[in-house]
């Protein structure tokens, strides 16, 4: 059985940019999370999906930050006008979503975004 | 919002030396988690607790939740290399999301 999986493993884009990351959550898991990593720092939560909708968007930073899940199972983090301090590593997590966040979180391997 | 303190930031220990990372909240927790980070990797689950002055043991881990659910520790008995990582704890209140700790870096030395 595959792990979360996230893509790509590394972006690099300019400042002013639009992009995004892909979330390919555990089959069968309803709940999925993105969080941002920043170098020496523990997971901040972005929002929280259970199946196909946002059931918790409060660590969104401001509205450049979107996510969807149109089918309850692949993510799409979108980020506008990317700023340089949106330099950090995306990871994307899921979890059967029994619980919502009591359930143990599956962790993909995390997409790096550079912004120069 | 809601905050989780985590000490040391960093430790060096001696291969079979313990270790031990405390995690403190202001505010009374309903759960708390713990993850593990190897260099370069994503968060591993290891252990959630959920009562007070709750004990838990995974082999050489010795996870505790304080009595008043404000504190928690995780301590590592005779640390081996592989215990390398960075060892986070997360905080839950209710049902609002998850709040990560900032982090405990464990170099062991062979």
């Amino acid at each position: 059985g595959a792990g979360v999986s996230q893509t790509p493993s590394n972006k690099v884009t300019e400042k002013g940019k639009y992009v995004e990351l892909r979330c390919d959550p555990i089959s069968g898991h309803t709940a999925l999370y993105w969080y941002r990593q920043s170098l020496g720092q523990g997971p901040e939560f972005l929002i929280y999906f259970q199946g196909t909708g946002a059931a918790d968007d409060s660590g969104l930073p401001n509205d450049r930050f979107f996510a969807v899940r149109p089918e309850g199972s692949v993510s799409t983090l979108k980020i506008q006008r990317t700023e340089r301090g949106d330099s950090a590593v995306y990871l994307c997590a899921s979890s059967p979503g029994l619980a919502s966040y009591t359930d143990t979180q599956y962790f993909g391997p995390g997409t790096r975004l550079t912004v120069l | 919002g809601q905050q989780v303190m985590q000490i040391p930031q960093y430790q060096h220990v001696q291969e079979g030396e313990d270790f031990t990372t405390y995690c403190n909240s202001s505010t009374t927790l309903s759960n708390i988690q713990w993850y593990k980070q190897r260099p370069g990797g994503h968060p591993v689950f290891l252990i959630q607790l959920v009562k007070s002055g709750e004990v838990k043991k995974q082999k050489r881990l010795t996870f505790q939740f304080g009595e008043a659910k404000k504190n928690s520790s995780l301590h590592i008995t005779a640390t081996q290399t592989t215990d390398v990582g960075t060892y986070f704890c997360a905080g839950l209140w209710g049902y609002q999301k998850v709040t990560f700790g900032t982090g405990t870096k464990l170099q062991v030395i062979p």
